[in-house]
């Protein structure tokens, strides 16, 4: 067990709804990042929150975003879904904002859009 | 930018083969580098890891070696099981995130 708790474990949608993704970050890590994971296209880093305050962005798309509550539990909202979207998103968590050291995971949220 | 290349997979052995998965990166400073695992249906777990040149990271019977000549970090295990059947992430770390390779599935036979 990580200590990282992501939920739904399991969401299963229609095209052009909104969907919200949630994670409990390690107890006493700051940091929170977003991955999807698509199976042909390994591991993308979407965002990073490091302590509310969004820290990096990667190739995530308009359509989606995400935030860090002062309890340091971070969202990400997927709206206007696309077939395309359905993937495996992660949620990981660190000690640290500025340089990443290792991170650790949660068990995932399978996004099935049908 | 920061990147990592793995060999691609996927990779088939028999068991108490020996195993080795490439990883080679391409980063500015001197990053720490990861082996992450995923197991069936479960998140990335981090395997090893090693911070400066010349360390090795060990777990599990794998090991892996910071080279920085080479920039290499290539994951080694002298005799696989079958429960060692996953996908394995090299990365590293990057300014503000991991930077992941593509992932390598292994599958060892009995």
């Amino acid at each position: 067990d990580s200590g990282v708790t992501q939920t739904p474990k399991h969401l299963i949608t229609a095209t052009g709804q909104r969907v919200t993704l949630r994670c409990s970050p390690r107890s006493g890590d700051l940091s929170v990042y977003w991955y999807q994971q698509s199976l042909d296209q390994g591991l993308q880093f979407l965002i990073q929150y490091y302590n509310g305050e969004e820290r990096a962005k990667g190739n995530i798309l308009e359509r989606f975003s995400a935030q860090q509550f002062p309890d340091l539990h971070s969202e990400l909202n997927l709206s206007s879904l696309e077939l395309g979207d359905s993937a495996l998103y992660f949620c990981a968590s660190s000690l640290a904002g500025q340089g990443a050291t290792e991170a650790f995971f949660g068990q995932g949220t399978r996004l099935t859009v049908v | 930018g920061d990147s990592v290349t793995q060999m691609e997979g996927p990779v088939t052995l028999s068991e108490e083969a020996f195993l080795t998965i490439n990883c080679t990166y391409t980063a500015t400073g001197y990053p720490s580098l990861f082996w992450y695992v995923q197991y069936p249906g479960e998140g990335l777990q981090l395997l090893l890891k090693a911070t400066k040149a010349d360390d090795k990271g060990s777990n599990k019977g794998f090991e892996a070696t910071y080279r920085k000549e080479t920039t290499s970090f290539h994951l080694e295990k002298g005799s696989v099981q079958v429960s060692d059947s996953a996908v394995y992430f090299c990365a590293l770390s990057g300014a503000q995130k991991l930077v992941f390779g593509q992932g390598t599935r292994l599958t060892i036979n009995p």
